[in-house]
């Protein structure tokens, strides 16, 4: 059971590039998100997905875009990184709501943006 | 004004014993849910038990029970004979609204560390 699957684990940017953290799960989930975790705080919504071509943003999505054209993959792009980017990334999907809205987490993705 | 407040910093207790993680939450939504994840040091992060707001009775998860009360809006998390794998961060969370379109979008706490001494 490989559940929710995240590459890389670790990566250091320079200021202004760019790169794809890659989210795969194997559940068939039909909800799947990206949350940002910085040092010491709770984790916040970055964007989430409904379904395989449906994407909306959260609570903080500038800087960051997504694409989902299937169920199993929800990558996260990062356009022109800053040193604000410099977070845990965590993909996460879920397969209802109620008491089947538990999330399913990633590894994590640590980076750092110099 | 903060969604999720989580005033304890950091909380101590003794292995076997049981200890309460408090959390308070302000929604204006008749309709939300509330969650408590566990993240070890190891990074990941572990559902434990969730809560909804038209549920009538507390949650129970094995060893994890919710402390639901509504009218002061809280949801403390109660952890019974505390194990020293139990240390580790721990976050309430909220999910306001419903269907299908909210499920899944939390709004996190900034955690409680919790060390388990032997």
């Amino acid at each position: 059971n490989a559940g929710v699957t995240q590459t890389p684990k670790f990566r250091i940017l320079k200021i202004g590039q760019s790169m794809t953290l890659q989210c795969a799960q194997d559940m068939n989930h039909n909800y799947m998100y990206w949350y940002r975790q910085d040092p010491g705080m709770g984790l916040k919504l970055i964007y989430y997905s409904v379904g395989a071509g449906i994407t909306d943003k959260g609570e903080v999505p500038n800087g960051y875009n997504v694409s989902r054209s299937t169920t199993e993959d929800f990558p996260l792009r990062l356009e022109l990184a800053a040193p604000s980017q410099t977070s845990v990334y965590f993909c996460a999907s879920s397969y209802a709501g109620g008491r089947n809205e538990k999330l399913f987490f990633g590894s994590g993705t640590q980076l750092s943006v110099l | 004004a903060q969604k999720i407040t989580q005033t304890q910093p950091g909380m101590f207790v003794q292995e076997k014993e049981a200890v309460t993680l408090d959390c308070t939450y302000d929604t204006s939504d008749p309709s939300y849910g509330l969650f408590w994840y566990k993240q070890p040091s190891s990074g990941e992060m572990i559902f434990l038990i969730y809560q909804g707001s038209y549920d009538q009775q507390n949650a129970t998860e094995g060893r994890y029970s919710l402390n639901f009360q509504k009218a002061r809006k809280s949801a403390n998390l109660v952890i019974s004979a505390s194990q020293l794998g139990d240390s580790a961060m721990y976050f309430c969370a909220m999910r306001e609204g419903s269907g299908g379109t909210s499920y899944g979008k939390l709004t996190f706490g900034q955690g409680t560390i919790l060390t388990v001494h032997p």
